[in-house]
């Protein structure tokens, strides 16, 4: 069966450090990964996502950067934190062979930005 | 581009009570639909989704869901609510034969009390 993992679980930073954040996955061979963030009150909001090694494509101008160094690693980073960038990041995937396909999620990292 | 929009924020209900989750949404194209349940701190679980066929769907947990495309909505019910059912519930579209990309709502927050 197919397992997704997100570490580290908590993060606390303060604003200016750099950050990454890793999720990868098990059980399965070239998934479509995603990068969401959960604001409070404002829902998931898209940031990355990833049909193959190499190639992430970006839906909102932002302070952070995606990377896809392997078929199952997603890595999400950035050079300097802002305050804004606090809020609960959550890696999902899919199957990749259609809009039918389900996304599913990982645990989770809460990251607090002071 | 589509939308989504849950239109309680917070939900709280009696045990064993019923309950009624609202979700509508704007598309100009036939979409896919999805419910997720998010528990404290956890990642998003699927609860059911609408592909095709049948309107009334069964999810897990007891839940179901009925698409009605003339009202462009996808209510989520469960005849009688448990404590454990306390949860962020979130619905999503994603447009047929177009991306795999989620557009979620806001969430709705339910509140089992006993």
């Amino acid at each position: 069966s197919q397992t997704i993992h997100q570490w580290p679980a908590t993060l606390v930073q303060p604003v200016g450090s750099p950050l990454s954040l890793e999720c990868t996955v098990e059980g399965t061979s070239n998934p479509n990964l995603y990068w969401y963030r959960q604001a409070a009150g404002r829902g998931l909001q898209l940031l990355f996502y990833s049909v193959g090694i190499g190639q992430i494509s970006s839906e909102v101008p932002q302070n952070l950067s995606a990377s896809r160094p392997q078929d199952r690693q997603f890595i999400l980073s950035s050079k300097k934190l802002l305050l804004s960038d606090s809020g609960f990041y959550l890696c999902a995937w899919s199957s990749g062979q259609g809009a039918r396909e389900t996304q599913y999620f990982g645990p989770g990292t809460r990251l607090l930005v002071l | 581009a589509q939308s989504v929009t849950q239109l309680d924020s917070q939900v709280p209900v009696f045990e064993e009570a019923p309950v009624e989750l609202r979700c509508n949404y704007s598309s100009s194209v036939s979409v896919y639909l999805f419910w997720y349940v998010q528990y404290p701190n956890q990642g998003l679980q699927l609860l059911l989704k609408y592909l095709s066929g049948s309107t009334l769907v069964k999810g897990i947990n007891g839940f179901e869901a009925e698409f009605n495309k003339s009202q462009t909505s996808f209510h989520l019910r469960k005849p009688s609510v448990h404590i454990s059912d306390t949860a962020e519930y979130f619905c999503a579209v994603r447009s047929q034969g177009g991306s795999e990309k989620l557009v979620f709502g806001k969430g709705t927050k339910l509140t089992v009390n006993p």
